[in-house]
């Protein structure tokens, strides 16, 4: 079984509906990532979280929410979806190694499409 | 902001060929990374290079790191058409990855 999971793989959704993306990771890892990924453009990084009770915004947060229900899952809400949002969605986690050593693991991405 | 910045932009060789990528970046940096990402797939972690290491293997991959020019590179030895994927490097100096922009490598047979 893969350690980190996404679900749904793919989803698309019409401008204004609520979306919610799940991450859920069997590592054991503390801390949890959203990026999302635009063609040409690498990975940004929305939001993070390195225990339950620590939530921040990353580069791209707006328009994006999260909830850090377990130290196992980490989920990417979008209130009122548009289609500028339309774009491939990555969940990563890690652990502070020896020497700040910190390799992400991902997902397999959710593709969201917004009409 | 892309932190850094993959050159060149993409690369075809044939089977057998070595492939170099570059990574060059703005800050300083604890570590740099190198990922490797299959079509619409995960992103895949495939060596780690601490800011006061110069030089680094990994089976046929070498990743050397060039603090003074904020410069890095991937050279992948004896190139497989399997190696055909992206390739991101990520560099971190707080707890937070900042990826470039990414290679894209394809290997002919």
């Amino acid at each position: 079984d893969a350690d980190v999971t996404q679900t749904p793989r793919n989803r698309i959704t019409k401008t204004g509906k609520r979306i919610m993306l799940e991450c859920s990771q069997t590592k054991g890892h503390d801390r949890m990532y959203w990026y999302r990924q635009d063609p040409g453009l690498g990975l940004r990084l929305i939001y993070y979280s390195f225990d339950v009770k620590d939530i921040n915004k990353g580069e791209i947060s707006d328009g994006y929410s999260v909830s850090r229900q377990a130290q196992a899952k980490f989920s990417l809400s979008l209130e009122s979806a548009i289609p500028n949002q339309t774009a491939l969605y990555f969940c990563a986690t890690s652990d502070l190694g020896l020497a700040g050593d910190n390799e992400q693991f991902f997902g397999p991405g959710t593709r969201l499409t917004v009409l | 902001s892309q932190q850094g910045e993959e050159d060149p932009q993409a690369l075809s060789i044939q089977e057998g060929e070595n492939a170099t990528m570059n990574c060059s970046y703005k800050t300083s940096i604890n570590n740099l990374q190198w990922y490797r990402q299959n079509s619409g797939r995960g992103l895949v972690h495939l060596i780690l290079i601490r800011s006061n290491e110069r030089e680094k293997h990994s089976g046929r991959l070498r990743v050397t790191l060039d603090t003074s020019k904020k410069s890095s590179s991937l050279l992948i030895t004896a190139s497989r058409a399997a190696d055909t994927a992206s390739y991101f490097c990520a560099t971190a100096l707080t707890d937070k990855l900042i990826f470039g922009t990414g290679t894209r490598l394809q290997v002919f047979p």
